[in-house]
């Protein structure tokens, strides 16, 4: 069975520093990763995509995370914040079998201070 | 292309009332399914389809019926509703045949009293 850990459900940053939210993932298959943002009250916004091609995937707005078997991560980071970032971040899981329905980690809220 | 559209965008309704939520979605997309997103919850899957006349359960499918009768429309429908069903619902769609990514619509805040 698929499942998605959010380590955090809030990370504080300050603007210009770096960004860290880390994503857990337990797949029996090949599992596509995704990281998706809400700004508030507002929709779902696709931010990066893993589908088992290169292993560290660019996103929008300067994201990327990495992909790690070994551990069973998705981490998603940005070298320095910018106080538009402050969301909820959706780590999600997929698995490679048609019609398997995404899975939701709880979410982390980002604040960026100023 | 509009994408995934979702009417209305608010709703309340009192204890026992029934309603539909509408979806739709111009990509011709086989795949679509509803969630609702819950404070600390994150999104769960309600009901899910892989084309029409094919429905399936998702994760919280008790108080909720849908239909495929098209390719473009998934309705979500409400039964009898109660104050836990108080929530916003995204409506998603994708091609089973490309990349996974999922398409949301913009969601319906549903408040029951």
């Amino acid at each position: 069975a698929q499942s998605v850990t959010q380590l955090d459900s809030h990370v504080s940053v300050s603007e210009g520093t770096p960004v860290l939210l880390r994503c857990n993932y337990s797949s029996s298959y090949s599992p596509s990763l995704f990281w998706y943002v809400q700004h508030p009250n507002k929709g779902l916004q696709l931010l990066l995509k893993y589908t088992s091609a290169a292993t560290l995937v660019k996103g929008i707005n300067g994201f990327e995370a990495e992909f790690k078997k070994s551990e069973t991560s998705f981490h998603l980071t940005k070298p320095s914040a910018h106080m538009s970032d402050a969301a909820e971040y959706f780590c999600v899981v997929s698995e490679e079998k048609a019609g398997t329905a995404l899975i939701f980690g709880k979410g982390t809220t980002l604040s960026v201070s100023s | 292309n509009a994408g995934v559209t979702q009417t209305p965008k608010f709703q309340v309704l009192k204890t026992g009332q029934s309603m539909t939520l509408q979806c739709a979605q111009d990509m011709n997309h086989e795949y679509m399914s509803w969630y609702r997103q819950d404070p600390g919850m994150g999104l769960r899957l309600i009901h899910y389809s892989v084309g029409a006349g094919i429905t399936d359960q998702g994760e919280v499918p008790n108080g909720y019926n849908v239909s495929r009768s098209t390719t473009e429309d998934f309705p979500l429908r409400l039964l009898s509703a109660a104050p836990s069903q108080t929530s916003v619902y995204f409506c998603a769609s994708k091609d089973l045949a490309a990349n996974y990514e999922q398409y949301f619509g913009p969601g319906t805040r549903l408040t029951v009293t």
